[in-house]
Formats: structure tokens, C-alpha cells, sequence
């Protein structure tokens, strides 16, 4: 079972560049999440969504947008890549209990 | 709002010493609890859940974890820690009127001395 699945797995990027991150699951689940990782600071949610067609801000969205057009996919934006934006992002899915399953991350580096 | 406090940012234990990871959290009412762990260039993965009933719950790969309302604490626990162990772990709190969103810890890393 592929389970979540994130691509790419790395990439560098300028800044100013655009870029989408794709994140897929075959587990059927409603809820999806874009995370992002940075050292000493935990997860924090950048995007949510409960269902196909919809989507919500989560604590950082500033310089993401995210689109859920099929149940099992669900994408990252960002239109003008900052250093900020320097982080390893992963893609979550879970079933109405929050018992989230994740993606292996994607490692961006904005230079 | 739900929040997360794991107190020790690092441990070091001997391999086959005892461990225990602590988290407290704050809620309002029974919230769903887990605990993740994350091994280096890994995304996280589930190690066990608390959703009702048994206050001590057992997970994957040794490891279990008590659930003390009185003490808003889901302490992680194994007996005999195997180098294998070394790893990030995250303590997460879930609520089920809130999207099934949870709010993780800040994390512990364990490491392993042989």
C-alpha cells in the first residue's frame, strides 16, 4: 500500500520561482493537511482540507495557497519562493478520529 | 484551544535502559491522543493512539503510554530502549470538532548510548 505520497522529494528553488508540491493518498481519507517542519518548532499547519473542493488557512498560510480538486490529491502552491520558505514540508491525511498518516517530506531550499 | 508541552527537547539513555518521554497537554474536554515518531529523512509515523477506555495503551514496537486525565500527561514509556529507538518522537493532541486537525509538541530526540 503506497499509503501518502509526496513529489518531489527535494528541490531548490530561486527566489521569486514558483512551484507546486502534489501530495497524494489512497487511503479514501477526507481530511488532508500541508505541515511544515523547521528545526526546534514542531509541525505547523499551513493548509487543511476536509473534503474535495474545499480548503481552509491553518497557522502559517502567508505565501501558500493550496487547491483539493480530486479526494486524494492535494496541492501546494507557492507563487514567489522566499528563504523563509526554507523547510521540509509534509503532506498529512487522516480519517475523522485525527490519526493522521504522512508523507516521507519534501525538502525545499530557497536560495 | 488544544495545546501540546514536551518538556525535555533531548534524552540520552543507554541502550537497554528504561525511558520515558513526557507530554502534558491542554484541553477542555477528553481529547484524542498520540504519539509519532519520526526517524531521520522520514516522515512521521503513528505509534499509538488514546481514544477511550483503557488509561494504558500499547503500541508499536514496545512501547506503551498512560493516559493520566488528572495530571493532563500521555507519557510515552519502553522498558528496555534498543539503538533503533534513536529517533524524534512527537506528542499530538486531536480533536474531532476541529477538522481532525492535531496540535503536535515542539518533539523529544532521543539518543542512544551503546
Amino acid at each position: 500500500n503506497a499509503g501518502v505520497t509526496q513529489t518531489p522529494k527535494f528541490r531548490v528553488l530561486k527566489t521569486g520561482q514558483s512551484m507546486t508540491l502534489l501530495c497524494a493518498q489512497d487511503m479514501n481519507h477526507e481530511y488532508m493537511y500541508w505541515y511544515r517542519q523547521d528545526p526546534g518548532m514542531g509541525l505547523r499547519l499551513i493548509h487543511y482540507s476536509v473534503g474535495e473542493g474545499t480548503t481552509a488557512k491553518g497557522e502559517v498560510p502567508d505565501g501558500y495557497n493550496v487547491s483539493r480538486l480530486k479526494k486524494q490529491n492535494f496541492l501546494l502552491g507557492l507563487e514567489s519562493a522566499a528563504p523563509s520558505q526554507t523547510s521540509v514540508y509534509f503532506c498529512a491525511s487522516s480519517l475523522r478520529t485525527a490519526e493522521a498518516f504522512f508523507g516521507q517530506g519534501t525538502r525545499l531550499t530557497v536560495v | 484551544a488544544q495545546s501540546v508541552t514536551q518538556p525535555d527537547i533531548h534524552i540520552t539513555v543507554s541502550e537497554g535502559a528504561s525511558l520515558e518521554l513526557r507530554c502534558n497537554y491542554s484541553y477542555g474536554a477528553t481529547p484524542y491522543l498520540f504519539w509519532y515518531v519520526q526517524s531521520p529523512g522520514q516522515g512521521l509515523q503513528l505509534l499509538l493512539k488514546y481514544f477511550s477506555g483503557d488509561t494504558l495503551v500499547q503500541g508499536i514496537k514496545g512501547f506503551e503510554a498512560e493516559f493520566k486525565r488528572s495530571q493532563s500527561s500521555f507519557n510515552l514509556r519502553k522498558p528496555s530502549v534498543h539503538w533503533s529507538d534513536a529517533a524524534e518522537y512527537f506528542c499530538a493532541v486531536g480533536v474531532l470538532t476541529n477538522a481532525g486537525k492535531s496540535t503536535f509538541g515542539d518533539g523529544t530526540t532521543l539518543t542512544v548510548k551503546p
